[in-house]
């Protein structure tokens, strides 16, 4: 059974660039969640959706970032225009239930996005 | 405030020790779940542990334990007879009902274990 995959695995690209990270979340699952890891400021949630709808964008640091999950087995993650303080390793992660049990978040591997 | 706290930024044990590792949390919401991830060098982020604000026992698994007490809203990882695969990156994180479902992270601790 396939995990959380993401792609690109890497990314490097320039400022002022659109930068698009994509997720695929486990089947079944029906919430998904955006995280940005980077060492000043540690793992923090950019977005979250709970069957396909946004529930919570508090995280997103800025209009530059767009968060979109057009079915319950893809998402995107968008930056434009991308500035190199981006540079971060985003995680996507999925779960079922939202209650009070052990739902836990099933993370991708991430994508390294360096923005030079 | 921060929500969760980890104080250990680095850690040392020995080969097939215990180790305790500190979290502390901090919210109003009586209903709430504890998690520990691991992340290794390679990055991912794997799940170790979860304990319900509602649960009577400490949970445990494996060599894992997570030592509760919720009145001083702690929730310590404990893992026993540690091994050299045990280094990595330690991140205690809440999820409060009344929040949806989102995780809220500590700085995470490194644990380095020693031959």
């Amino acid at each position: 059974d396939a995990g959380v995959i993401q792609s690109p695995r890497h990314e490097v690209t320039e400022m002022g660039q659109e930068v698009t990270l994509r997720c695929k979340p486990i089947s079944g699952h029906n919430s998904l969640f955006w995280y940005r890891q980077t060492m000043m400021r540690g793992l923090e949630l950019l977005i979250y959706f709970n069957n396909n709808v946004p529930i919570d964008d508090s995280g997103m640091p800025e209009d530059r970032f767009s968060a979109k999950m057009p079915n319950a087995s893809f998402s995107t993650l968008k930056i434009q225009p991308s500035e190199p303080r981006d540079s971060a390793v985003y995680f996507c992660a999925s779960s079922f239930g939202q209650g009070l049990g052990n739902y836990e978040q099933y993370f991708g591997p991430g994508t390294r996005l360096t923005v030079t | 405030a921060q929500k969760i706290t980890q104080t250990q930024p680095g850690m040392f044990v020995q080969e097939k020790e215990a180790v305790t590792l500190d979290c502390t949390y901090d919210t109003s919401d009586p209903s709430y779940g504890l998690f520990w991830y691991k992340q290794p060098s390679s990055g991912e982020m794997i799940f170790l542990i979860y304990q319900g604000s509602y649960d009577q026992q400490n949970a445990t698994e494996g060599r894992y334990s997570l030592n509760f007490q919720k009145a001083r809203k702690s929730a310590n990882l404990v893992i026993s007879a540690s091994q050299l695969g045990d280094s990595a990156m330690y991140f205690c994180a809440m999820r409060e009902v009344n929040q949806g479902g989102k995780l809220i992270f500590g700085q995470g601790t490194e644990l380095s274990v020693k031959p």
